[in-house]
């Protein structure tokens, strides 16, 4: 069964940068896996970040960026803010089939 | 501007069926795949369904496989995901999601609660 796994929780203060990462159970996150981050607050509709690994989706500033490090895929956060307090998803095509989603990183901006 | 509206969300009961609607607009709609990804109370998000530009290439989660289908409208823009034999593990917020070499843009989805 492909796991993806991300950080259960994280802790920035404000204007520092975090980064986010994002493997498989099964081996190397690449960009042939076409990683994809969402955010998502309390009670609303995940918000695109990137997606095929390092494109920003429409209106997304340009602190946020998307990367592959190592064997993960990465979502950077330069200059943290108060509102990007939120839980962040990431989300693969495996090798082995369609879609998978990490089980999201809790971000605490404090 | 995209936009993705899904409605058809309701409260049934065990067994029952359901048909979600994902009206689209603001993209050429045919040039694209489309999932259906869903988020039950409490949990993370979860890939249900996707399908390919013309709907002649589909697949599904091993969880809905079976019961679920998924199908595009091209005359109408609307993606379409008809539930069948529901369980009340389905109960969750249904999104539809654009597929652009990565999952992209998300609907505000709709709520579909399954209890006895």
């Amino acid at each position: 069964q492909t796991v993806v796994t991300q950080e259960s929780s994280f802790s920035v203060s404000p204007g520092e940068t975090v980064t986010l990462t994002c493997g498989l159970n099964s081996g190397s996150v690449s960009s042939a896996n076409y990683p994809s981050w969402y955010q998502q607050t309390p009670g609303q509709a995940p918000r695109s970040l990137i997606y095929n690994t390092n494109i920003r989706s429409s209106g997304v500033p340009d602190r946020f960026s998307g990367s592959i490090l190592g064997n993960k895929a990465a979502l950077t956060i330069t200059g943290a803010l108060a509102d990007d307090e939120s839980i962040y998803y990431c989300v693969v095509a495996p090798n082995t089939g369609p879609w998978v989603f990490g089980g999201g990183t809790k971000l605490t901006v404090l | 501007e995209v936009q993705l509206v899904e409605s058809g969300g309701a409260s049934v009961q065990p067994g029952e069926s359901l048909r979600l609607s994902c009206s689209v607009s603001g993209f050429n709609f045919r040039k694209f795949w489309m999932d259906w990804v869903r988020q039950a109370p409490g949990q993370g998000l979860e890939w249900v369904s996707h399908t390919n530009h013309d709907g002649s290439d589909k697949a599904y989660a091993d969880s809905v496989k079976g019961r679920f289908t998924i199908y595009k409208d091209i005359a109408k823009n609307t993606l379409y995901l008809q539930m069948n034999s529901l369980r009340v593990e389905d109960t969750a917020v249904y999104f539809c999601i654009r597929e652009n070499w990565g999952l992209e843009h998300c609907g505000q989805g709709t709520l579909v609660r399954v209890s006895p």
